[in-house]
């Protein structure tokens, strides 16, 4: 069964260093998202990215957040000055359209910002 | 904007009996509705969908949800609990056709007893 991949699991770094997550979603959806959760709560949506670019963002993807689809099959999330508020579960996910419905999630990726 | 509400932190159910998990949403547009589950430092797991149709749908390991246009509520429903159905529960909504992003509920803590 095709699935979403994130890496790396777990990522530890200092506060300001540039950490880039990544992940390969599922090879035929055309729609791909990062959310992230903090300590086990709430999911909150962080973007959505559809032909080539951002479709929609919330008010925590700000400036220091960036996501690209550099070669067609991964799907990057980069946070270039990290800061403490930054340490949790990061989560992609694809989906196949709108009318299908559902998002596929992968296992996550944990960071934590020293 | 659209939005869903899980008034309980946790449900406490006797293994056996039906078990509901309480959902409402607020949308400007058609509703998409869903709910996912999220064990222990995993991803999180599509249960089933309401799209159009049928308001009862049924999912995955017994679950079925019934969306109910009149009260805005999407309540997740099992006739026989188990314990392995212990984990955290979350509703999500997409507003169509306005938003390709899913937002999510706080989540909604199940618990099981033997």
């Amino acid at each position: 069964e095709p699935e979403v991949t994130q890496t790396p699991s777990h990522q530890v770094t200092q506060m300001g260093q540039e950490v880039i997550l990544r992940c390969v979603p599922i090879s035929n959806h055309l729609y791909f998202y990062w959310y992230r959760q903090i300590l086990g709560q709430k999911v909150e949506f962080l973007v959505s990215f559809y032909n080539n670019e951002i479709s929609e963002k919330s008010e925590i993807f700000d400036d220091q957040f960036s996501v690209e689809r550099p070669d067609g099959s991964n799907f990057t999330l980069k946070i270039r000055s990290t800061k403490l508020e930054d340490s949790a579960m990061y989560f992609c996910a694809s989906g196949g359209g709108l009318e299908t419905g559902e998002l596929f999630f992968g296992e996550g990726s944990r960071l934590t910002v020293l | 904007a659209q939005s869903v509400a899980q008034p309980e932190d946790q449900v406490n159910v006797a293994e056996g009996n039906p078990l509901t998990v309480k959902c409402t949403y607020s949308v400007s547009g058609n509703p998409y509705l869903f709910w996912y589950v999220q064990y222990p430092n995993r991803g999180l797991q599509f249960l089933l969908k309401y799209i159009t149709g049928d308001n009862l749908v049924k999912g995955s390991y017994g679950f079925e949800a019934e969306f109910n246009k009149s009260q805005t509520s999407f309540h997740l429903k099992k006739p026989s609990a188990l314990v392995s159905d212990s984990a955290l529960y979350f509703c999500a909504v997409r507003d169509m056709p306005f938003n390709d992003k899913i937002i999510f509920g706080k989540g909604t803590r199940l618990h099981i007893l033997p």
